[in-house]
């Protein structure tokens, strides 16, 4: 079984380029969320893919878009990007209905925004 | 909106002390999540609670939630160089997302 793969580990931009995430959930899951986690603070829900549509959202601007692909697979996409997005980009993957949203995380993909 | 609040943000040990972390919630909560995050790892899930007074035991942690179900605690005995990290609750918010405390860092005092 293997576990959730995101990819590129880091990289760094700058402001107002665009940057595209992505990550392979772990075998036998349906739903990927989206998290921003900023240095010493907990993660931020981004938002959450589900059937290759978006259904869920959290507080991002919607420079913040992404895609969920037949395998499960999904990319974030972050446009016009500002220094305030620098921050670990986790990738989660999950069963959806399977009665509890328990998450398995990516390693993350570091951004750094100069 | 929905907060999870955490406390404290950092507790300093030494090893074989005892460590705990709190958590509550500004709404009652159906279930609630622990994770630990390793010094530049991500997150990973530790335990679900459920039920109102729930008490769950895992070797040398010991997890909680309230009665009330807005609050809860991971309490852990005799701490090990294994055990740090930061821990995290998180709770289920609207729109299917888990909202997260902004943790506790457990670190071991040289």
């Amino acid at each position: 079984e293997t576990g959730v793969t995101q990819s590129p580990t880091h990289l760094i931009k700058t402001r107002g380029q665009q940057v595209t995430l992505r990550c392979s959930s772990q075998s036998g899951h349906n739903t990927v969320s989206w998290y921003q986690q900023a240095l010493g603070q907990g993660p931020q829900f981004i938002f959450q893919y589900y059937r290759e549509e978006e259904n869920g959202r959290g507080n991002f601007p919607p420079r913040f878009s992404g895609l969920q692909f037949p395998n499960y697979s999904s990319e974030l996409n972050v446009n016009a990007l500002e220094l305030d997005d620098s921050a670990l980009y986790l990738c989660a993957s999950s069963i959806k209905n399977s009665g509890a949203n328990v998450l398995t995380f990516g390693a993350g993909s570091r951004l750094t925004v100069l | 909106g929905q907060q999870v609040m955490q406390i404290p943000q950092y507790q300093h040990v030494q090893e074989g002390e005892d460590f705990t972390t709190y958590c509550n919630s500004s709404t009652t909560l159906s279930n609630i999540q622990w994770y630990k995050q390793r010094p530049g790892g991500h997150p990973v899930f530790l335990i679900q609670l459920v039920k109102s007074g729930e008490v769950k035991k895992q070797k040398r942690l010991t997890f909680q939630f309230g009665e009330a179900k807005k609050n809860s605690s991971l309490h852990i005995t005799a701490t090990q160089t294994t055990d740090v990290g930061t821990y995290f609750c998180a709770g289920p918010g609207s729109n299917y997302q888990l909202i997260w405390g902004a943790g506790t860092k457990l670190i071991i005092k040289p």
